[in-house]
């Protein structure tokens, strides 16, 4: 039962342009939202979060959305970069616990 | 200030072989959790500690697989019999207990441990 979908496991965008990653999510409960971005061979790195109180948080190039009715978030990069390429996981988790359930991950391929 | 760091980096192992996974955490973080990454499943979550206590380990394969945390700056993952189907990237991960806030909710993952069961 994947409680986090990424539904597009590849996706390639001309540099300079936007890059819309998305993530869908089944529980209601989880409060809290999480991007990270994993480069070949290393870990995962942490990006950016939205708590559920809000629908929209910012941090420069990168701007998460949520939409709690349709149980959607998304990612946006703005201008997108070649050093942008990399695979992009979205993260959910809810109060009371610590588990962080991820999404299956989304390849970015930024074109130069 | 270190990170998460694990070894092996890299194992290849045969089959019905016994796989010893290793993670130090951020010094100061109370949970430890290890994550396998595949194709399939994406990053899936194996276990996860809080305080060197078990919290959730339902997504482990118990037949196989055990964790272990015997104090707070060191965590291991065993596989025994490995098989094929094991193959994989196993991430640990910590993170410090903190409110809910934006800062403090982050996990912090290590390089991982390249596994290659044959």
């Amino acid at each position: 039962d994947q409680q986090v979908k990424q539904n597009s496991p590849s996706l390639s965008v001309q540099e300079g342009r936007i890059s819309i990653l998305n993530c869908d999510y089944t529980n209601s409960m989880f409060d809290y939202f999480l991007w990270y971005k994993k480069y070949p061979a290393e870990g995962p790195t942490f990006l950016i979060s939205i708590s559920s109180i809000k629908d929209k948080n910012e941090d420069g190039r990168f701007t998460v959305f949520l939409n709690k009715s349709a149980k959607h978030l998304s990612l946006h990069i703005v201008p997108s970069q070649p050093g942008d390429s990399a695979v992009y996981f979205c993260a959910a988790t809810f109060s009371g616990t610590y588990k962080y359930i991820f999404g299956t991950g989304t390849r970015l391929k930024v074109l130069a | 200030d270190a990170g998460v760091i694990q070894s092996p980096r890299h194992e290849v192992t045969e089959m019905g072989q016994e796989v010893t996974l290793r993670c130090k955490p951020i010094s100061g973080h109370d949970y430890l959790f290890w994550y396998r990454q595949t194709m399939m499943q994406g990053l899936e979550l194996l276990v996860y500690f809080n305080n060197k206590a078990v919290m959730d380990d339902s997504g482990m394969p118990k037949d196989r697989f055990s964790a272990k945390m015997p104090n707070a700056s060191f965590s291991t993952l065993k596989i025994q019999p490995s098989e094929p189907r094991d193959s994989a990237v196993y991430f640990c991960a910590s993170r410090s207990w903190h409110p809910r806030d934006n800062s403090g909710n982050t996990i912090y993952f290590g390089e991982g441990s390249w596994l290659t069961v044959v």
